[in-house]
């Protein structure tokens, strides 16, 4: 059965460091998204991105978060300046075509912020 | 008002038991209905979803939405020591992508 990849798996950073989160989401599929869990709270949406662009941001995603999709594979989340606050789980999603309400989640990667 | 809210648990049932989880939501405008099931330190993995009022029913898994009570729910029949988790309502309103999360019930079922 076809599911999203996440990597890292677990990420360790400095404060200010920038860190990029990688996904290879469902090959047929074409909404991509983000969403974050800090430890003990709810999931939380970020971002969701379709037809190479981004289709809808909540407040949390701001200027030092950006994404990307490079290739016909990857989808990523680049965070430019971390702070401790952003240490929290981190959930790429995606879903098919005309179901944006469908979406599957991710692994996830845990990212320490120290 | 929280937009969704779950009651936190745990829920501790013995093996076999029917478990009844239940999510409230306060917006009208979200029309489809998911469950969630996540594991710890795990992605949430869908379990099944509805569309507006009624219910769905998958395996042991039946799905229920009152839209004029802004009530959800999902029934496990037989429960396992497997189905011991976090079950996660989310919610989706059609004018955007996101889904809304609750914070989650954990469930315990013991054999």
């Amino acid at each position: 059965e076809p599911e999203v990849t996440q990597t890292p798996s677990h990420q360790v950073t400095q404060m200010g460091q920038e860190v990029i989160l990688r996904c290879v989401p469902i090959s047929n599929h074409l909404y991509f998204y983000w969403y974050r869990q800090i430890l003990g709270q709810k999931v939380e949406f970020l971002v969701s991105f379709y037809n190479n662009e981004i289709s809808e941001k909540s407040e949390i995603f701001d200027d030092q978060f950006s994404v990307e999709r490079p290739d016909g594979s990857n989808f990523t989340l680049k965070i430019r300046s971390t702070k401790l606050e952003d240490s929290a789980m981190y959930f790429c999603a995606s879903g098919p075509t005309g179901r944006p309400y469908e979406q599957y989640f991710g692994p996830g990667t845990r990212l320490t912020v120290t | 008002q929280k937009e969704v809210e779950q009651d936190p648990g745990p829920l501790s049932v013995p093996e076999g038991a029917i478990v009844s989880l239940n999510c409230t939501y306060s917006n009208s405008a979200f029309q489809y209905f998911m469950w969630y099931r996540q594991y710890s330190r795990k992605g949430p993995e869908l379990l099944m979803y509805t569309y507006s009022s009624g219910n769905k029913e998958d395996g042991r898994f039946t799905a229920q939405v009152d839209k004029s009570s802004k009530y959800i729910s999902l029934f496990i029949r037989d429960s396992q020591p497997s189905d011991s988790a976090t079950y996660l309502c989310a919610i989706h309103n059609n004018a955007g992508n996101m889904l809304t999360f609750g914070g989650g019930t954990r469930l315990m079922v013991k054999p």
